[in-house]
């Protein structure tokens, strides 16, 4: 079947630091792959996104790469900042049928000034 | 300003007694989707509709409705509400369903509570 399997939370940094957030997912075709994040209070929001393999998305300093070989779409941020935190989805989508979106548990963030 | 919108956003209840979560979204969007958020599991969809008239059940579709006869809204329904209902819901729309139509625009979210 298809599903995505994100790292668990939370995350805890301190401001300036490196972020990783992995996910990987399993899926049949070629599906198109996301980031969202949601701010406490609020729904999610498209981070980035990549259509197929090899794509690199990227936003607001915020990158991943479409590894088709790895089946991994990692999250990785050079220099996160305070109001980086949030809860950030990996997720994918079925290009087939009813083109469902699969959601990751999601993984909470924590930046400390 | 393009947006989905959701009410109530705030709802308390009890068990069996009928509701209805709305949905409207005012970007002509042709795909909208229902999502329950629950602690460690994700977002789950529950319906989905790609278009006036056109519904399917998505993953956690036991004890919903839904309905499409406008292409702006897409209420959810609950006949019958349990206590495992209590969650976080979330409306989403998009384009449309085809591979260059990816982005997901959500709603704000209904935090619904069944005693």
């Amino acid at each position: 079947g298809n599903s995505v399997t994100q790292m668990e939370g939370p995350v805890t940094l301190s401001e300036e630091a490196f972020l990783t957030i992995n996910c990987t997912y399993t899926a049949t075709g070629y599906p198109s792959l996301f980031w969202y994040v949601q701010y406490p209070g609020e729904g999610l929001q498209l981070l980035l996104k990549a259509t197929k393999a090899d794509d690199k998305g990227s936003n607001k300093g915020f990158e991943a790469t479409y590894r088709k070989e790895t089946t991994s779409f990692h999250l990785e941020k050079g220099s996160v900042q305070v109001s980086d935190s949030a809860v950030y989805f990996c997720a994918l989508r079925i290009n087939t049928g009813g083109f469902k979106t699969i959601f990751g548990a999601g993984t909470r963030l924590f930046v400390k000034a | 300003e393009a947006q989905v919108t959701q009410n109530p956003r705030y709802l308390i209840t009890v068990t069996g007694k009928k509701l209805t979560v709305t949905c409207s979204q005012n970007m002509n969007h042709e795909y909208m989707s229902w999502y329950r958020q629950d602690p460690g599991l994700g977002l789950r969809q529950i319906y989905y509709s790609m278009n006036v008239e056109v519904t399917d059940k998505g993953d956690v579709p036991e004890g919903y409705k839904v309905s499409r006869k406008e292409k702006r809204n897409f209420p959810l329904i609950l006949e019958s509400p349990s206590p495992n209902q209590t969650s976080l819901y979330f409306c989403a729309s998009q384009l449309g369903a085809g591979q260059g139509f990816g982005e997901q625009y959500f709603g704000p979210g209904t935090r619904l509570t069944v005693t």
